[in-house]
């Protein structure tokens, strides 16, 4: 079936380093979510990326989805201590049902201070 | 954005018993309600997909007969844990559909099953 990977599983950050996760699909996806979710909290979402190629920004979030629409990333420039969480990419592989989303396995980030 | 609400956020129960969580979206109608479940510092795995007016559908490997999903109208999805056992200790999280394609979640509901 439709896997989406993501790494890396663990990232460890100084205050003020950038952070990556990427986020790879085995088939072409119709769109990609990206969630954040606080220790002992919920998921909460943060953006979704349609197009081939898409690139949008939140501050000092920059969201990518790759040309064929298989892969993404989430980098955030300067990590301050309020970006601790995990974060989750979730894909919509093409052909599926409205609203039926396959998440990855989720990066889990620490920031010291 | 869109608030979900669930209910209880947690629940101790024990061995046989069954327990039913209350997922409501409060300021939109949901069609399409979704059920996960999530292990500690893991991924969330779809349970099931619940439907306004119809039977819910179910991921492979879940048991419908153990988990009941019930949409009965357009704000609120229940699912009621069966004879709950210790392995059905987990968070479990559902999610109201918009028609943006995006989730929005509940809170959670964390059950523990002694």
């Amino acid at each position: 079936g439709q896997q989406v990977m993501q790494i890396p599983q663990y990232q460890h950050v100084q205050e003020g380093e950038d952070f990556t996760t990427y986020c790879n699909s085995s088939t072409t996806l119709s769109n990609i979510q990206w969630y954040k979710q606080r220790p002992g909290g919920h998921p909460v979402f943060l953006i979704q990326l349609v197009k081939s190629g898409e690139v949008k920004k939140q501050k000092r979030l920059t969201f990518q989805f790759g040309e064929a629409k298989k892969n993404s990333s989430l980098h955030i420039t300067a990590t301050q201590t309020t970006d601790v969480g995990t974060y989750f990419c979730a894909g919509r592989p093409g052909g599926t049902s409205y609203g039926k989303l396959t998440f990855g396995q989720g990066t889990i980030l620490t920031v010291h201070p | 954005g869109a608030v979900v609400s669930q209910h209880p956020s947690w629940v101790i129960c024990k061995s046989g018993t069954s327990v039913k969580i209350e997922c409501r979206s409060l300021d939109f109608q949901a069609t399409t309600m979704f059920w996960y479940r999530q292990f500690p510092k893991q991924s969330l795995m779809l349970m099931a997909t619940s439907n306004e007016g119809s039977k819910a559908t179910y991921e492979q490997g879940v048991e419908k007969d153990k988990f009941l999903i019930n949409h009965a109208s357009l704000t609120l999805s229940t699912l009621t844990v069966t004879s709950a056992h210790p392995e059905d200790s987990s968070f479990y999280i559902c999610s109201a559909h918009t028609p943006g394609d995006t989730q929005y979640f509940g809170p959670g509901t964390r059950l523990t099953v002694l």
